[in-house]
């Protein structure tokens, strides 16, 4: 069972580039949802996502853009990143309980 | 305004002796809580959880008591093994919200040898 799988691992860009972080889960769940995790700030949600066709913002959604054209994918985009999006990031995806699966995460850094 | 708080950031305990990690949220309506377990280089990956209606909950090693007067969680680790050395981030979820978690920001745990 591969879970939820995300890519790529890691990544360098410069200010300015743009980026799609992908996300799959094999688990049919209909909630997917992208964190992020800074140091001494804990997993704050960027977006998510109830449903194919369907996003919404979290707590942190300024500078990303997401879809969910099918059900067990949800990208994450940068269009011009910036140094303040260097993070690790993470997604995650839940079933009707409130328990989350994650994927082991995207170390991004912006130069 | 942080609605779920881990205020210590850092714990360290001997092996074979109890770690208890603790939690404080300010949402009254969060009716669901969970622990999530990460190594470094790793997602994190689910502890254990308690619902509102329930005051403990145990699962091996593992126990989570809430105090809803309180609004206030801990877990219970026993005994501590130096596997069990890893950030802990408490969750708090509203039931029907979609399963939006709220993450407190984490406590590191090493047990040592």
């Amino acid at each position: 069972n591969a879970g939820v799988t995300q890519t790529p691992k890691f990544r360098v860009l410069k200010t300015g580039q743009s980026m799609t972080l992908l996300c799959a889960q094999d688990m049919n769940h209909e909630y997917m949802y992208w964190y992020r995790q800074d140091p001494g700030m804990g997993l704050r949600l960027i977006h998510y996502s109830v449903g194919e066709g369907t996003t919404a913002k979290g707590e942190v959604p300024d500078g990303y853009n997401v879809s969910r054209l099918k059900k067990q994918n949800f990208l994450l985009g940068l269009e011009s990143a910036a140094p303040s999006q260097t993070s690790v990031y993470f997604c995650a995806s839940i079933s009707g309980v409130t328990e989350a699966f994650f994927g082991q995460g995207t170390r991004l850094t912006v130069v | 305004d942080q609605q779920v708080k881990q205020n210590s950031p850092s714990l360290s305990v001997q092996e074979g002796r109890i770690s208890i990690l603790n939690c404080d949220y300010t949402n009254s309506m969060f009716d669901y809580f969970l622990w999530y377990k990460k190594y470094p280089a790793e997602g994190p990956t689910f502890l254990i959880s308690i619902s509102s209606i329930k005051d403990k909950n145990e699962d091996g090693r593992f126990t989570v008591f809430l105090n809803k007067s309180a609004k206030h969680l801990s877990l219970h680790i026993v005994p501590s093994q130096p596997g069990d050395s890893a950030v802990y981030f408490c969750a708090a979820s509203v039931r029907g919200s979609q399963g939006n978690l709220i993450f407190g920001k984490g406590t590191k745990l090493s047990v040592k040898p």
